[in-house]
């Protein structure tokens, strides 16, 4: 079973700031199906990357996914009043399917 | 567009099950999985397993096995997650989920003598 560990927990930043998220998994992640989403209080998450770095429909090109293997990154270039927020990484390629969440990062403001 | 309809908030005792339903709309019912997600209060999201609605098979988390049921009716393009036994750290909300973007609105089921 594979298991994702996010870092850091809580990551305090300013708006203007790049943010660095992180996600690594305990064995390779098949075929790059790793996502990424954000969640608000009382919101359902809102998928931000899938197949690590393709960008979901309408989500603003400050975001970007990367990486491969075990190692994976969500960066934010600047982030936004609005960006604030728990982001949650996922990976889906098992067969058959099983998905697996990260623990979470929360980008707090500073 | 890809809709995915959860049925309301539930509260339940101890001991007893409860039963959360999933109406999807805007796409072809039985050609992708669905999966149930949970969260509990200020935790993360949690995987419980997926159903078929195409042949129906099923395949849970193993902390589940025993006490979910995972269930469709194609002819409403709906499917069910009845979990029993129910305890108090099963109180959360529960997502379904067509990988990757769409996810339900979420059903509260809390637990509570």
């Amino acid at each position: 079973e594979i298991v994702l560990t996010q870092s850091p927990g809580t990551l305090s930043l300013s708006p203007g700031e790049r943010a660095t998220l992180s996600c690594r998994a305990s064995q390779s992640v098949r075929s790059s199906y790793l996502a990424w989403y954000q969640q608000k209080p009382g919101q359902a998450p809102r998928l931000l990357i899938y197949r690590t770095s393709s960008r979901a429909t309408g989500i603003p090109d400050r975001f970007s996914g990367s990486g491969s293997g075990t190692d994976f990154t969500l960066t934010i270039s600047r982030l936004e009043p609005e960006d604030f927020a728990v982001y949650y990484c996922l990976q889906y390629g098992t067969s058959p399917p099983r998905l697996t969440f990260g623990g979470g990062t929360k980008v707090e403001i500073k | 567009q890809v809709q995915l309809v959860q049925s309301g908030a539930e509260v339940k005792k101890p001991g007893a099950s409860v039963k959360v339903s999933c109406k999807a709309s805007g796409y072809s019912f039985s050609g992708y999985y669905l999966h149930w997600v949970r969260q509990a209060p200020g935790q993360g999201l949690e995987w419980m397993g997926w159903i078929n609605p195409n042949s129906g098979d099923t395949n849970y988390a193993q902390r589940f096995q025993g006490r979910v049921t995972m269930t469709r009716d194609t002819s409403i393009s709906t499917a069910y997650m009845e979990l029993s036994s129910l305890r108090s750290d099963d109180t959360a909300v529960y997502f379904c989920v067509r990988v990757e973007n769409n996810w339900g609105q979420g059903t509260l089921v809390s637990v509570s003598s």
